[in-house]
């Protein structure tokens, strides 16, 4: 089946540093991504929804210039997360559509981010 | 390897009980988690279990049997805005969660 993968899995960082995940899809084309953060046993909270090319649609709360998502090509999509503070900790998610269905989405593995 | 098996697709009637199954094969287990979907939206968390047995939340339970790696979703008294897609999720020992494909509820009246 569809595998989407996350990188790193774990990151610890220093307070005021920036830190790059990166979501890719394996075997299938991936036009939209979405990236999701998650406290524990929490839902998922949708942060932004990227498509191949274009600016990322980033929902209501959300800074857009705290969390910059770049989604370059089909198979990947970057969320760096800028001068991260302690408050940013928690499990970041990323999930990818496949371009020739609209209805599937595949789940990433999760990033725990923990800033100190 | 990690693994993760759910039905695809499931039908049942209004007012009725679906019991949608996983079983899951992971490196080591930190919980499994259930979550439901509605087209368009983020997952919405359902349960969490890590110890065997049932838990019960008012329509809804879960359960889990780790010596089995299996669990299940009990809903019952279905009503119509149940339709959607339930998400089973295994977390294994590096806490990462390994995500099976969903199964899409349909709800007939």
């Amino acid at each position: 089946g569809a595998v989407v993968s996350q990188h790193p899995s774990w990151v610890i960082c220093k307070s005021g540093t920036s830190v790059k995940i990166e979501c890719r899809s394996l075997d299938f084309q991936a036009t939209t991504m979405f990236w999701y953060r998650q406290f524990p046993k929490q839902s998922l909270m949708l942060m932004a929804t990227s498509n191949e090319g274009s600016k990322a649609t980033y929902e209501q709360g959300v800074e857009k210039d705290k969390f910059l998502i770049n989604h370059a090509s089909l198979t990947l999509s970057t969320l760096t997360v800028t001068s991260a503070h302690p408050e940013d900790s928690s499990f970041y998610i990323c999930s990818a559509r496949d371009g020739s269905s609209q209805e599937t989405q595949y789940f990433g593995p999760g990033t725990r981010l923990l800033v100190l | 390897g990690q693994n993760i098996d759910q039905p695809t697709e499931m039908t049942a009637t209004e007012g009725a009980i679906v019991q949608i199954n996983c079983t899951y094969q992971t490196s080591g287990f930190n919980g499994l988690f259930w979550y439901q979907q509605h087209a368009g939206e983020a997952p919405t968390f359902l349960s969490y279990n890590v110890l065997d047995g049932l838990e019960e939340k008012g329509r809804f339970s879960s359960f889990l049997s780790r010596s089995k790696g299996y669990s299940y979703l009990l809903l019952k008294e279905l009503q119509m805005k149940d339709s959607a897609s339930y998400l089973c999720a295994s977390m294994d020992s590096n806490y990462q969660l390994i995500w099976g494909a969903g199964t899409k509820l349909i709800i007939k009246p």
